[in-house]
């Protein structure tokens, strides 16, 4: 099974900031790769698919780079909406996620 | 408007099944696939398994092979999934969403599982 690794785990910022958050998989999956925003109580919510298109409707200052084994997504401008846990999944082969990213108010 | 409306909450004792519907509706059922995601409490979200509702192919996550079956009826657009030989580590939210090449960009609300004795 292909293993995800995001990191970090948390990760402290304030309004305004960029934030990066990485995921790696432990084999090639090309561009198969998504990126999914959960808050407390609710579904996740698609961000970022094939590793960099933007979903319908999700603010550009989200973007995700990357293929292969090492993606990144990144916030340019963190808004106070955006204060969530961040996951990413592998759809190559499975669907595994990643452990998630807990983005919190610095 | 795309939507999956999934079962509602339940309650089983250790060694039950269960079985959480998903239906459909707002797109041709057929023409996508439905995976299944669970998340515990306070942990990050498992993905359980894949449907093609084209021709009921599964591919199940690992651990689950053995234990969970999941299907499709297309004459309701519905899908299920079915996790038997519940244990109290299977107390999650389950989460079924609708599959493409541009990963799951629709979900379930979500369906609470509790297995308590």
């Amino acid at each position: 099974d292909i293993q995800m690794t995001q990191s970090p785990s948390t990760l402290s910022a304030s309004v305004g900031d960029r934030v990066t958050i990485t995921c790696r998989a432990s084999q090639s999956i090309s561009s198969w790769l998504a990126w999914y925003q959960q808050k407390p109580g609710k579904a996740p919510k698609l961000l970022i698919y094939k590793a960099s298109s933007l979903e319908s409707g999700v603010p550009s200052r989200f973007s995700g780079s990357g293929s292969g084994t090492e993606f990144t997504l990144t916030i340019s401008s963190l808004q106070p909406d955006d204060f969530a846990t961040y996951y990413c999944q592998q759809y190559n082969s499975s669907g595994t996620f990643g452990q998630g990213t807990k983005v919190e108010i610095k | 408007q795309v939507q999956l409306v999934q079962s509602g909450a339940e309650v089983k004792k250790p060694g039950a099944s269960v079985k959480v519907s998903c239906k459909a509706s707002g797109y041709t059922f057929t023409s996508y696939g439905i995976s299944w995601v669970r998340q515990a409490p306070g942990q990050g979200l498992e993905w359980m398994g894949w449907i093609s509702a084209y021709n009921g192919n599964t591919n199940y996550a690992q651990k689950l092979q053995g234990r969970v079956t999941m299907t499709t009826d297309t004459s309701t657009s519905t899908a299920y999934m079915e996790l038997r030989s519940l244990r109290s580590d299977d107390t999650a939210v389950y989460y079924c969403a609708r599959v493409s090449s541009s990963g799951c960009g629709y979900w379930g609300q979500g369906t609470l599982v509790t297995v308590s004795s």
